[in-house]
């Protein structure tokens, strides 16, 4: 089975730093994603780890810990155009299909509400 | 380049009747998936593929299928709706073997009455 646990929100102001936490407990890891979606749209893509470590992407950067089975968003400079909600994903291996693919197993999501 | 393609983007269904959500994707993707998301609830797996003639459940499959007899399409059944099945459905595809980039399409908004 797969756990995934993440805030359900968080308010931060406009220009501030703001961190989104996520651990995980999930068979077959095979990498951690995390997606922005905002009300009424699709996910979009931000930022992927699948070795620990920081990975930095202009205002957002993304850490994970495997053994802790931990990893965390970081939102620099925050935007008001960044109040959406943030999604941690655990891609799992796919049965015996073969590959680096695997389905996404998500977690609830964080709502982010940035304040002027 | 039109990525992944969802259609309709809102339909109404009377309990009991049956529809089609298509899903199709020009990237040569061999991954494709169903979600559905509910409030509070996340987004959760209903269905997956990878490549043409191969589908698997995910975490919630009942009341839906699915097949893929192409690599670009894979529509989602549901055979005879419930109320339950009021959410928003997301269709998401990816390359199976590059290790990145699941690419969602913009939604199906249903409405079971």
């Amino acid at each position: 089975g797969q756990n995934i646990d993440q805030p359900t929100e968080m308010t931060a102001t406009e220009g501030a730093i703001v961190q989104i936490n996520c651990t995980y407990q999930t068979s077959g890891f095979n990498g951690l994603f995390w997606y922005q979606q905002h009300a009424g749209e699709a996910p979009t893509f931000l930022s992927y780890n699948v070795l620990d470590g920081l990975e930095e992407k202009g205002r957002f950067s993304s850490f994970l810990s495997r053994s802790k089975g931990y990893s965390y968003l970081l939102l620099k400079e925050l935007q008001m155009k960044d109040s959406a909600s943030y999604l941690c994903a655990v891609r799992e291996r796919t049965g015996n299909y073969g590959g680096s693919q695997g389905n996404l197993i998500f977690g609830k999501g964080t709502k982010l509400s940035v304040k002027p | 380049n039109a990525g992944v393609t969802q259609t309709p983007k809102f339909q109404v269904l009377k309990t009991g009747q049956s529809m089609t959500l298509q899903c199709a994707q020009d990237m040569n993707h061999e991954y494709m998936s169903w979600y559905r998301q509910d409030p509070g609830m996340g987004l959760r797996l209903i269905h997956y593929s990878v490549g043409a003639g191969i589908t698997d459940q995910g975490e919630v499959p009942n009341g839906y299928n699915v097949s893929r007899s192409t690599t670009e399409d894979f529509p989602l059944r549901l055979l005879s709706a419930a109320p339950s099945q009021t959410s928003v459905y997301f269709c998401a595809s990816s390359y199976l073997i590059r290790g990145r980039g699941y690419t969602f399409g913009s939604g199906t908004r249903l409405t079971v009455v």
